[in-house]
């Protein structure tokens, strides 16, 4: 069965800063990996996904993410977080089952 | 892009009634759609699995006649919460895969308060 790890539960930050929040799963074979946002009381949004190819992938906002293979990990960065950022983060992954499954979840607060 | 439509966004109900939540695709065909539950401040939860012209399949631990499934159409898939509880009280997300599974679109969620 696939799982989805993230290590970072609540992450505060200023503006300006840089940002890394942690992704790591588990699963043998082939998936396709997800980061999401959801802003206070919004749905679910997608910032970036990977298939394949480039294992570096650029979403939407200037958010960025790297799958490393042989970590597992697909973790998420942006070089210069915003007020406008405070969110919650999802990773998820997509393996053989073919249901998303999504870790825990990121609380992302930037103080202006 | 693919786009799927969940519907109400928020609703309140009294202790003991029940309420439908309707998820559409509205470009694509779904043959199956996946229904999470997310309390606060906590992931998604996958409660069940609905297939288009057959029964939905639950995860361990979701209640079936308690939030019951129904997927009548290629492009629509119903979860009802029947005899809702306060601790029903919740946000509720469908999800429908792309064609060939390599990604799901999530519907914008329902918010549930039983009162």
């Amino acid at each position: 069965a696939q799982s989805v790890s993230q290590h970072n539960h609540h992450v505060i930050l200023s503006e300006a800063a840089s940002l890394e929040l942690g992704c790591n799963y588990s699963y043998g074979g082939t998936v396709n990996l997800f980061w999401y946002v959801q802003y206070p009381g919004q749905h679910l949004q997608l910032l970036l996904k990977y298939f394949s190819g480039d294992p570096l992938v650029k979403g939407i906002k200037g958010f960025e993410a790297e799958f490393i293979k042989s970590k597992f990990s697909f973790n998420l960065r942006k070089p210069s977080v915003q007020w406008s950022d405070t969110a919650e983060y999802f990773c998820a992954v997509l393996g053989g089952s073919y249901i998303p499954t999504f870790g825990r979840g990121t609380s992302l607060i930037v103080h202006p | 892009g693919a786009v799927v439509s969940q519907h109400p966004s928020r609703v309140i109900c009294k202790s003991g009634t029940s309420v439908k939540i309707e998820c559409r695709s509205l470009d694509f065909q779904a043959t199956t759609m996946f229904w999470y539950r997310q309390f606060p401040k906590q992931s998604l939860m996958l409660m069940a699995t609905s297939n288009e012209g057959s029964k939905a399949t639950y995860e361990q631990g979701v209640e079936k006649d308690k939030f019951l499934i129904n997927h009548a159409s290629l492009t629509l898939s119903t979860l009802t919460v029947t005899s809702a509880h306060p601790e029903d009280s919740s946000f509720y997300i469908c999800s429908a895969p792309s064609t060939g599974s390599t990604e799901a679109f999530f519907g914008q969620g329902t918010r549930l308060t039983v009162v």
